[in-house]
């Protein structure tokens, strides 16, 4: 089975640019969280959707919006980037209802250039 | 408030035994994870606790106590390949959310 994909790998952008990041989840799950990772910190956490509804949300600004399609895949958009926007970009896919498996499974992410 | 603390870089020996500790303070905690990080590369899991206790998978072990808020990653007979940074991370009821301590970057040396 294929793991969680991520696209682009890498992506370089101007500030005051637009984003799209985009992702696929494991098969059979529905549940997909985006992450940001800046560079020596942990992830934090930016949204979670489950069956196309936002189910959580973190504290990033109204310039971060996502949606997940019928398929479980979901995209993830920036507005007007900042160079602190610069990150790896995360998205982790879960089974809801759990079975037993708590895991999240990671993407390998995006990698994002603001200059 | 919701906080992770984990130390921010460790080294140890090749052959060594390293544990990496981690304090927690989560709202409706439910369960720690450790997961491993290379460099530039997505975090794979390593370990997942619920209940109080040592849990031992091959090298690596993870400890929980609930009640003092404490975790701790032990790796056993150090790789090189296990340099890398080793996320702590608390999980919810009712959530999908994770929270991330900082990481520990953990060097290997010959």
């Amino acid at each position: 089975d294929a793991g969680v994909t991520q696209s682009p790998t890498h992506l370089i952008k101007t500030r005051g640019q637009h984003v799209t990041l985009r992702c696929s989840p494991i098969s059979g799950h529905k549940s997909v969280s985006w992450y940001q990772q800046v560079l020596g910190q942990g992830p934090q956490f930016i949204f979670q959707y489950y069956e196309k509804e936002e189910r959580g949300r973190g504290n990033f600004p109204d310039r971060f919006s996502a949606r997940q399609f019928p398929n479980y895949s979901s995209e993830l958009n920036v507005n007007a980037l900042l160079l602190g926007d610069s990150a790896l970009y995360l998205c982790a896919s879960s089974q809801i209802p759990r079975g037993g498996d708590e895991r999240r499974y990671f993407g390998p992410g995006t990698r994002l250039t603001v200059t | 408030g919701q906080n992770i603390d984990q130390p921010t870089e460790m080294t140890a020996t090749e052959g060594a035994i390293v544990q990496i500790n981690c304090t927690y303070q989560t709202s409706g905690f439910n369960g720690l994870f450790w997961y491993q990080q290379h460099a530039g590369e997505a975090p794979t899991f390593l370990s997942y606790n619920v209940l109080d206790g040592l849990e031992e998978k091959g090298r690596f072990s993870s400890f929980l106590s609930r009640s003092k808020g404490y975790s701790y990653l032990l790796l056993k007979e150090l790789q090189m390949k296990d340099s890398a940074s080793y996320l702590c991370a608390a999980s919810s009821y009712n959530t999908d959310k994770l929270i991330f301590g900082t990481g520990t970057r953990l060097q290997v040396f010959p």
